[in-house]
C-alpha cells in the first residue's frame, strides 16, 4: 500500500509570494491533517480536513489555507509569504476523524523563503 | 488547552543501555496517546500507540511505553540500545472528544547512541 505522498518535496520562494503545496492520503484514508515543524516551535497543528470539509484549524494566520478534493487528496496553500514560514510542512493522513486511529505522515515539503 | 511535556531535550547513551523518555500532558478528558520517531533524513513513523486496554503498549523495534492515567503520563522505554536507535523521538496526544485529529506534540528528545 503507497504511503503518504507530498509533492513537491523542496521549495524555495521569496517573501510576499504564495505557494500551494500537495498531499495524496493512503487510499482509503478520509483525513487529512496538516502540519508545520520548525526547530524553534516544534510541530504544530495547522488544520484537518475530512470528507471535504476543514473541521479543526490551529493558530495560525488567515494567509495558510487548505482545501480536500472528493478523491480525499489535500492541498495547502500560503499567501504572502514571510521568511518565518520556511519549515518543513507535514501532512498526516488517518483512516477516520478522532476515535482510536492513528496519522501517517508523509515525507513532508521543505519550504524555503528568502 | 492541552500541551505536552518532554522532559528531556537531548539524551546521550552507550549501546546497550536502558533508555526512557519522559511524557507529560495535560487534558482531563479521554485522549490517544502515541510516540513518534523521526530518523535522520526520514518521515516521522509511529512507534506505538495506545487508545484503551492494557496501560502496557508494545511497539516496534523493542520500545514500550506504560499509561500512567494519575500522572498523565506515557513514558517510553527501552531496555538495550543501539546505535540505529539515534533519532529523534515525539510524544504525542490527541483529545478524542472532539473527534478531531488534531496531535498535540511535545518538543522532541533527540536521542544520539554511541556505539
Amino acid at each position: 500500500k503507497a504511503g503518504v505522498t507530498q509533492t513537491p518535496r523542496y521549495l524555495i520562494k521569496t517573501r510576499g509570494q504564495q505557494v500551494t503545496l500537495s498531499c495524496s492520503p493512503i487510499s482509503g484514508h478520509r483525513s487529512v491533517s496538516w502540519y508545520q515543524q520548525t526547530p524553534g516551535q516544534g510541530l504544530q497543528f495547522l488544520f484537518e480536513y475530512f470528507s471535504e470539509t476543514q473541521r479543526n484549524k490551529g493558530n495560525f494566520p488567515g494567509r495558510f489555507s487548505g482545501r480536500q478534493f472528493s478523491n480525499s487528496r489535500s492541498e495547502m496553500n500560503v499567501s504572502t509569504l514571510e521568511l518565518g514560514d520556511s519549515a518543513l510542512y507535514l501532512c498526516a493522513s488517518s483512516l477516520w476523524a478522532g476515535r482510536e486511529t492513528e496519522a501517517f505522515f508523509g515525507q513532508g515539503t521543505r519550504l524555503t523563503v528568502v | 488547552a492541552q500541551s505536552v511535556s518532554q522532559h528531556n531535550h537531548h539524551v546521550i547513551l552507550s549501546e546497550a543501555a536502558s533508555l526512557e523518555l519522559g511524557c507529560n500532558y495535560s487534558y482531563g478528558g479521554t485522549v490517544n496517546l502515541f510516540w513518534y520517531v523521526q530518523y535522520p533524513g526520514q518521515h516521522l513513523q509511529l512507534l506505538l500507540k495506545y487508545f484503551s486496554g492494557d496501560p502496557l503498549v508494545k511497539g516496534i523495534k523493542g520500545f514500550e511505553a506504560e499509561f500512567i492515567k494519575s500522572k498523565f503520563s506515557f513514558n517510553l522505554r527501552k531496555p538495550s540500545v543501539q546505535w540505529s536507535d539515534t533519532a529523534e523521538y515525539f510524544c504525542a496526544v490527541n483529545a478524542r472528544s472532539g473527534g478531531y485529529n488534531k496531535l498535540i506534540f511535545g518538543a522532541g528528545t533527540r536521542l544520539a547512541v554511541h556505539p
